[in-house]
């Protein structure tokens, strides 16, 4: 049982560039979250799903599109970088709202 | 009205002490309040959640105080370990048939303990 893993690491984005964060679980959850993470910012909701077909905007959507066509994959697509999106990004899975969110490792991007 | 603020910062307590993080909130419409747990290079992680409905859950070391009428809960962490130090995050989320667990998170507190 992997969890939430996450793809890739770590990666530099050029300004302009375009590139898709990848997001699988493998605990059939059907709830999704992608969070961005900034210092002294906490998280802050990007996009999340609440199920196969359905996702929806959360708090700074603004740069990133995601889908859900399957229940293990979610991904979270950036069009035409910018250096605003420097951040360490999360995927996060849960089975019930308000139950315990599962974390995946989290990818670090830079944009320059 | 969906802002969770968290403080300090930045802690620093020395082994065997009791480390203190405060959160309070706005939306009074909030009504599940856990705190995550994050080392270095690592994913955010459930330590403890709270349902308004008691003013206190323990959980070993860690204890979440709640007060509704103020709109603050805190964690306690009682014998504070070098293991402990991490960042740690409040959260909030609502009931509310549109909330699907979102969660709204404080800005996290670095959390160092000495041995």
């Amino acid at each position: 049982n992997a969890g939430v893993t996450q793809t890739p690491k770590f990666h530099i984005l050029k300004i302009g560039q375009s590139m898709t964060l990848q997001c699988t679980q493998d605990m059939n959850h059907n709830y999704m979250y992608w969070y961005r993470q900034d210092p002294g910012m906490g998280l802050k909701l990007i996009y999340y799903s609440v199920g196969a077909g359905i996702t929806d905007k959360g708090e700074v959507p603004n740069g990133y599109n995601v889908s859900r066509s399957t229940t293990e994959d979610f991904p979270l697509r950036l069009e035409l970088a910018a250096p605003s999106q420097t951040s360490v990004y999360f995927c996060a899975a849960s089975g019930l709202p308000r139950n315990e969110q599962f974390f995946g490792p989290g990818t670090r991007l830079t944009v320059l | 009205q969906q802002q969770v603020k968290q403080s300090p910062q930045s802690l620093i307590v020395q082994k065997g002490g009791i480390s203190i993080i405060n959160c309070a909130y706005e939306n009074t419409a909030f009504d599940y309040f856990p705190w995550y747990q994050q080392f270095p290079g690592k994913g955010p992680a459930l330590l403890i959640a709270i349902r308004p409905d008691v003013s206190e859950k323990k959980e070993g070391r860690f204890t979440i105080s709640f007060n509704k009428s103020a709109k603050q809960f805190s964690l306690h962490i009682m014998d504070s370990q070098p293991g402990d130090s991490a960042t740690y995050f409040c959260a909030a989320s609502s009931a509310g048939g549109t909330s699907y667990g979102k969660l709204t998170f404080g800005q996290g507190t670095i959390l160092t303990v000495h041995p």
